[in-house]
């Protein structure tokens, strides 16, 4: 699997747009990009994830620059329950395993 | 929204004892995985579980640890003789087919050995 590279941590306002990059340079053609978090020593939550083109649930958004060797994870209105480590996990589809690094420790500030 | 749960949430066990953690996955899942964290460190892999067997093991599943569902609903990692180091949070994850992307993680079970 491709290595991940993330910002260690980031504070963002209550209320505004938390916007998490994560840089896969390494990213191969039959690569996805996985999204997950873990509030505080809780299970790791699985968010969002996608190939090449954007994508959006109701929890946020996924933007995948054009290259694929990069990606920004959008939260569209943080809320003190975002508060957690999100991981950014490139990784085949299918059944294997999710490798976690060290994530972006987000904070959101009231 | 269907979830995955462990039992016991918390467990406390002296050296060298016998611990059993348990998992319940989502009914329709087919994969099974166990994680450790240890406190302060990363989100590990121990073993994924398919079809009634090991599909992948870590290094750090030896053979102290094994896994086991006994019935169509649980999912249990055993570690035989329980070490200080073993301390950590479990986690269980179940998903339902190769083609269904997504892990479900359940809350843990966080295992202290004295």
């Amino acid at each position: 699997d491709a290595k991940t590279t993330q910002p260690p941590s980031m504070d963002c306002a209550e209320g505004r747009a938390a916007n998490l990059p994560c840089n896969h340079s390494t990213i191969s053609g039959n690569e996805y990009v996985y999204w997950y978090r873990q509030i505080h020593s809780q299970g790791p939550q699985y968010i969002i994830h996608g190939l090449k083109n954007n994508e959006t649930n109701e929890m946020a958004s996924l933007i995948i620059t054009e290259d694929r060797k990069s990606s920004t994870l959008i939260l569209p209105h943080a809320t003190l329950r975002d508060t957690a480590v999100y991981y950014c996990i490139v990784k085949t589809g299918g059944y294997q395993k999710v490798t976690f690094g060290t994530g972006t420790k987000l904070q959101v500030i009231p | 929204e269907p979830e995955v749960t462990q039992t016991p949430s918390h467990q406390v066990t002296q050296m060298g004892q016998e611990v059993i953690l348990r998992c319940v996955p989502i009914s329709n899942h087919l994969y099974f995985y166990w994680y450790r964290q240890i406190l302060g460190q990363k989100v590990e892999f121990l073993v994924s579980f398919y079809n009634n067997e090991i599909s992948e093991k870590s290094e750090i599943f030896d053979d102290q640890f094994s896994v086991e569902r006994p019935d169509g609903s649980n999912f249990t990692l055993k570690i035989r003789s329980t070490k200080l180091e073993d301390s950590a949070m479990y986690f269980c994850a179940s998903r339902t087919d190769p083609l269904g992307e997504t892990q479900y993680f359940g809350p843990g079970t966080r295992l202290l050995v004295l």
